[in-house]
């Protein structure tokens, strides 16, 4: 059974303060690893990739991913209130003649004024 | 307009009847993949397809079927809707199994 982990929240953070979401994933040959945000009744929107072992940064969005402890994180840097939402973690796993992608169920985000 | 559309955005239906969500996309991406998210879910793969003609069930595909006679339509139709299918369905896409997916903005069906 391929899992996808993530603590549901709500994670309740200061405006200014890093925010960090993590998750953790049951396969150690996934391939590809992403950050989703998602409104309150809005659909899922993509934040970042990641593909590799390491960091990767855009704006103030940064992900981390260590593929040999199957964790991938996400920090957020000077949060804002408009950061305020539920934020998906999804990971492609090997499937017959392919890969699948499963989601977590989301860790809400409360970004305090 | 560019991009992945779905209708209708809200459905309100009785238990037993037919329903069909539409979900149409501008990219020529060839997957396809229909969600199923209730409150507090996250979101739980219904059918996926890999390009026209090509479909596979996800993880809860009781109760749904689907087609892909054309890359750009990935319809998903109820059979006879049941109280529990009240939920918002997502459709998405993307180019390829490793690749990014974009969503749909959703239809909301509420079964009485």
């Amino acid at each position: 059974q391929k899992e996808v982990e993530q603590n549901s929240g709500p994670l309740s953070v200061p405006e200014g303060a890093i925010a960090s979401l993590n998750c953790t994933y049951s396969d150690r040959v996934s391939q590809s690893f992403f950050w989703y945000r998602q409104y309150s009744g809005k659909s899922p929107e993509l934040i970042m990739s990641i593909y590799s072992n390491g960091d990767k940064e855009d704006g103030r969005f940064t992900a981390q991913l260590n593929k040999a402890s199957q964790y991938v994180s996400l920090l957020i840097r000077d949060s804002q209130p408009s950061d305020s939402a539920t934020y998906l973690c999804a990971v492609t796993f090997p499937n017959t003649g392919g890969f699948k992608t499963i989601f977590g169920a989301g860790t809400r985000l409360f970004v305090k004024a | 307009d560019a991009g992945i559309t779905q209708s209708p955005r809200y459905k309100i239906t009785e238990t037993g009847r037919q329903v069909t969500l539409m979900c149409h996309q501008t990219w020529s991406h060839s997957y396809m993949f229909w969600y199923q998210q209730d409150l507090g879910h996250g979101l739980r793969l219904i059918y996926y397809s890999a390009a026209a003609d090509i479909t596979d069930k996800g993880e809860v595909p009781d109760g749904y079927v689907v087609s892909r006679s054309k890359t750009e339509n990935f319809p998903l139709t109820l059979e006879s809707a049941t109280r529990s299918q009240t939920s918002v369905y997502f459709c998405a896409s993307s180019s390829g199994d490793l690749d990014t997916q974009y969503f749909g903005p959703g239809t909301r069906l509420t079964v009485l």
